[in-house]
């Protein structure tokens, strides 16, 4: 079953703007991650933000974790053309070993 | 160079011919999981090891058999494929359990027909 849903499933933006996605989630996680995926091809790991955690950053990313909400958003910006890809959260859960990923976010930036 | 290796990358087979898709990593990972990728459902876990001769279900784990007999290797195996497994097949590997960061493989692109 999927735990991981994000929203939108799909965005289409200028480049330079702010991208936001966000990522919905069933149960007690330890962490949340999120991934790239360029069409096709196999997913990139962005960032990880444990569940003690409520924002961290890297470089353009910017990532907030509501455990109260169970609720992730990822940021992203100064968007670039070369953004353009899908973008995917993934949960593990407390105790648990199984990886689960949501339906991904398209993102299209255009030059 | 560290990576998650995939053969084969594109394959077109037929109903009920057995196959094997092997996955191999360098980077000594403990944890490894094969994941299914489907139009609009995303990736689903099928199978995940957490160290030799340890694996476990995913979420969708029927038609499908795996075998960790080394910490590199994790061939995923079809016995008999069926058209529902028509699938971009995703192998990825991490350093421990799977709370860590997860290497993916560039993924193998099965037909069957």
């Amino acid at each position: 079953s999927q735990q991981g849903e994000e929203d939108p499933q799909a965005l289409s933006i200028q480049e330079g703007e702010n991208a936001t996605m966000n990522c919905s989630y069933k149960t007690s996680i330890n962490n949340l991650q999120w991934y790239r995926q360029n069409s096709g091809r196999g997913l990139v790991h962005l960032i990880l933000i444990r569940s003690n955690e409520r924002e961290k950053h890297s470089g353009r990313l910017r990532v907030t974790l509501d455990t109260s909400k169970k609720s992730s958003s990822l940021l992203i910006t100064a968007s670039r053309a070369a953004d353009t890809a899908s973008y995917f959260c993934a949960t593990r859960n407390t105790g648990g070993f199984k990886t689960i990923f949501g339906a991904g976010t398209r993102l299209f930036v255009k030059a | 160079e560290a990576q998650v290796t995939q053969n084969p990358r594109y394959l077109i087979t037929v109903t009920g011919k057995k196959l094997t898709v092997t996955c191999s990593q360098n980077m000594n990972h403990e944890y490894m999981s094969w994941y299914r990728q489907d139009p609009g459902l995303g990736l689903r876990q099928i199978y995940y090891s957490m160290n030799v001769e340890v694996t476990d279900k995913g979420d969708v784990p029927e038609g499908y058999k795996v075998s960790r007999k080394e910490k590199r290797n994790f061939p995923l195996i079809l016995e008999s494929p069926s058209p529902n497994q028509t699938s971009l097949y995703f192998c990825a590997s991490s350093l421990r359990e799977a709370g860590g960061e997860q290497y993916f493989g560039p993924g193998t692109r099965l037909t069957v027909t």
